[in-house]
């Protein structure tokens, strides 16, 4: 059965610093990997969706990488900024129905 | 607008009411899919449509829940007897291939 753990569950650092989110999932069959962020209250923002067969995906100060083989994904954010605060999931597509299959998600906040 | 849109954006409803919340996929997409979100949680898979067809439903479904998406258009969701254990986010999403598009979501306040 495929799992998604998301390390760590809440993160808080200084406005400008340069930070990682882990996500790992239990088994390598997945069609690709998105990461997304969400607000409090609010909907799903996609950031970044990796396939399967990609290493990395870049978009501004983001930057998600993908090992499939080990089950490992990153998140890198640069030069952080108070806006950047919100909660940050990870969601594997698998199965035959190619359902999204997520973690608990990392909660952000980038101080001023 | 053409991305999926989802009515109504909130619901707040007493135990024991009955809801429906209704989700318009983008037009092309024939797949349609239901999650819900409970509060400090991850979403969790509900149920999925290829077209009129449902074809997968989680142990999440409870006989009181029933999705239906007449046509392979739009889909409804419909909770009988509302408990405040559903209280969430129900979130629908669309897709062609391996990109799934997701709505803005009902929020479901169950008092």
């Amino acid at each position: 059965k495929q799992e998604v753990t998301q390390i760590p569950a809440a993160l808080s650092v200084p406005e400008g610093e340069n930070l990682v989110l882990n996500c790992s999932f239990t088994d390598s069959a997945i069609y690709n990997l998105q990461w997304f962020r969400q607000d409090p209250g609010k909907g799903l923002t996609s950031l970044l969706l990796i396939q399967s067969s990609q290493r990395e995906q870049t978009s501004g100060r983001l930057n998600a990488s993908l090992d499939k083989s080990s089950g490992r994904s990153t998140l890198y954010i640069a030069a952080s900024q108070p806006g950047d605060s919100a909660t940050y999931l990870c969601a594997v597509l698998a199965g035959n129905n190619r359902k999204l299959i997520w973690g608990l998600g990392t909660s952000l906040a980038v101080n001023p | 607008d053409t991305g999926v849109s989802q009515d109504p954006r909130h619901k707040i409803t007493k135990r024991g009411q009955n809801v429906t919340f209704r989700c318009d996929p983008i037009s092309e997409h024939n797949r349609l899919y239901w999650y819900r979100q409970t509060l400090g949680q991850g979403p969790e898979f509900l149920t999925y449509f290829q077209n009129e067809a449902q074809l997968e439903k989680s142990r999440l479904l409870s006989d009181r829940f029933s999705a239906e998406r007449p046509k392979g258009s739009f889909s409804t969701l419909e909770i009988q007897r509302t408990e405040q254990g559903d209280s969430a986010m129900y979130l629908c999403a669309s897709s062609l291939r391996d990109t799934q598009y997701f709505g803005p979501g009902t929020r479901l306040t169950v008092l």
